[in-house]
């Protein structure tokens, strides 16, 4: 198995363009998670689904943020418009028996 | 609420033990789990104990649990200098709760 698999590993965009984060979860996992990690905050569970329905998203930082799982296989963070303080490392991670995490998508928004 | 408290920084010997420690407050959890960082990578799962054991070794790694104190440790024998990272205990059951990560530094 390849593991999570997310894209793009890094984004450079200014500030107000819209970015998207994609994440492939391991086949069979039935949850998913996001992530956001810094070196002010630490790790912050964003949002997470189970059987591609989400359930829990207190964590999504304001309206500027929305995430998406149209099937099993793929999830979306999207972030418009984007700004300076959402620079950060995404992870998404899925879980059957035990959660894995994807390599991350390190973010830069100028 | 739920929480996890780790200590920030722990700085061992090359050769030497390092023991990570960790407090939890959701008693409910099944599984407990330790998590490894390195540098500009992602969380890797380093092992991880059922709730209903007290101890789990896996090769250099001892992970100890105390429910009655809400206490989970990983003990690393013979610490080498690839075990540097960040180790992240975490509990839960639906949704993980981290805590913030303990960064150990191997020196040679």
């Amino acid at each position: 198995d390849a593991g999570v698999i997310q894209s793009p590993r890094h984004e450079v965009t200014e500030m107000g363009q819209e970015v998207t984060l994609r994440c492939k979860p391991i086949s069979g996992h039935n949850s998913l998670f996001w992530y956001r990690q810094t070196m002010m905050r630490g790790l912050e569970l964003l949002i997470y689904f189970n059987n591609n329905v989400p359930i829990d998203d207190s964590g999504m930082p304001e309206d500027r943020f929305s995430a998406k799982m149209p099937n099993a296989s793929f999830s979306t963070l999207k972030i418009q418009p984007s700004e300076p303080r959402d620079s950060a490392v995404y992870f998404c991670a899925s879980r059957g028996e035990t959660q894995y995490f994807g390599p991350g998508t390190r973010l830069l928004v100028l | 609420g739920e929480d996890v408290e780790q200590s920030l920084f722990l700085s061992v010997r090359e050769g030497d033990s390092s023991v990570i420690n960790c407090t939890y407050t959701d008693s409910s959890s099944t599984y407990l789990y330790w998590y490894k960082q390195e540098p500009g990578a992602g969380l890797q799962l380093l092992t991880y104990i059922f709730s209903n054991m007290d101890m789990k070794q896996d090769q250099r790694l001892t992970v100890l649990l105390n429910k009655k104190d809400k206490h989970l440790s990983l003990r690393i024998a013979d610490t080498q200098t690839g075990d540097s990272a960040i180790y992240f205990c975490a509990e839960g059951g639906g949704k993980l709760i981290f805590g913030q990560g303990t960064e150990l530094s191997v020196k040679p």
